[in-house]
């Protein structure tokens, strides 16, 4: 079965640091994704881990630990156009399969 | 690349009208993916296809729902008939042979009243 876990709403202050954590539950699971969706727009792409550990990129980084099935986003000096909500994602080593979307976690940043 | 392109953006519509929704892959991906998006459910997948071929439509809500993919550059999620409960963000996603990544459209946001 395939199920992904994560906080409805978070809010967090200008210029703060916001962790949005994801668990997830999927059979043959390969990586994990995290998509940025703003309000009225598609979302896109974030990051990709598919091995244990923390990637940096800018100030969002995306941690993942297999044996915990557990996934975090981190949003670092946050500004007001980090606004959104963030989905996080699950693959599979099925070849070509969806990939499992959890319900996003709506992120409201305030001054 | 000019990335997924869907059409309409927004189509307003009458319960029991045909409702056709349109997706341009990105040149050279092979699968494609119908997604329904609303408040309450998230992110639902409906059908995917793959080299033009439907691979599992288990998400599509009912009868009344079709999608078709004629060829490697066009699919389309017909609505037949429409019902008010059908109005959502439509999505459409593509990928390719290499990634892992599914690049979404802009959406078609559809209004039943």
């Amino acid at each position: 079965g395939q199920n992904i876990d994560q906080p409805t709403e978070m809010t967090a202050t200008e210029g703060a640091i916001v962790q949005i954590n994801c668990t997830y539950q999927t059979s043959g699971f390969n990586g994990l994704f995290w998509y940025q969706q703003h309000a009225g727009e598609a979302p896109t792409f974030l990051s990709y881990n598919v091995l244990d550990g923390l990637e940096e990129k800018g100030r969002f980084s995306s941690f993942l630990s297999r044996s915990k099935g557990y996934s975090y986003l981190l949003l670092k000096e946050l500004q007001m156009k980090d606004s959104a909500s963030y989905l996080c994602a699950g693959s599979t080593y099925s070849g070509n399969t969806p990939l499992v979307f959890g319900k996003g976690t709506r992120l409201s940043v305030i001054a | 690349d000019a990335g997924v392109i869907q059409s309409p953006r927004h189509e307003v519509t009458e319960m029991g009208q045909e409702v056709t929704l349109r997706c341009k892959p990105i040149s050279g991906h092979n699968s494609l993916f119908w997604y329904r998006q609303t408040m309450m459910r998230g992110l639902e997948l409906l059908i995917y296809f793959n080299n033009n071929v439907p691979i599992d439509d288990s998400g599509m809500p009912e009868d009344r729902f079709s999608a078709k993919m004629p060829n490697a550059s066009f699919s389309t999620l017909k609505i037949q008939p429409s019902e008010p409960r059908d109005s959502a963000v439509y999505f459409c996603a593509s990928r390719g042979r290499d990634y892992n990544e599914q690049f979404f459209g802009p959406g078609t946001r559809l209004t039943v009243l």
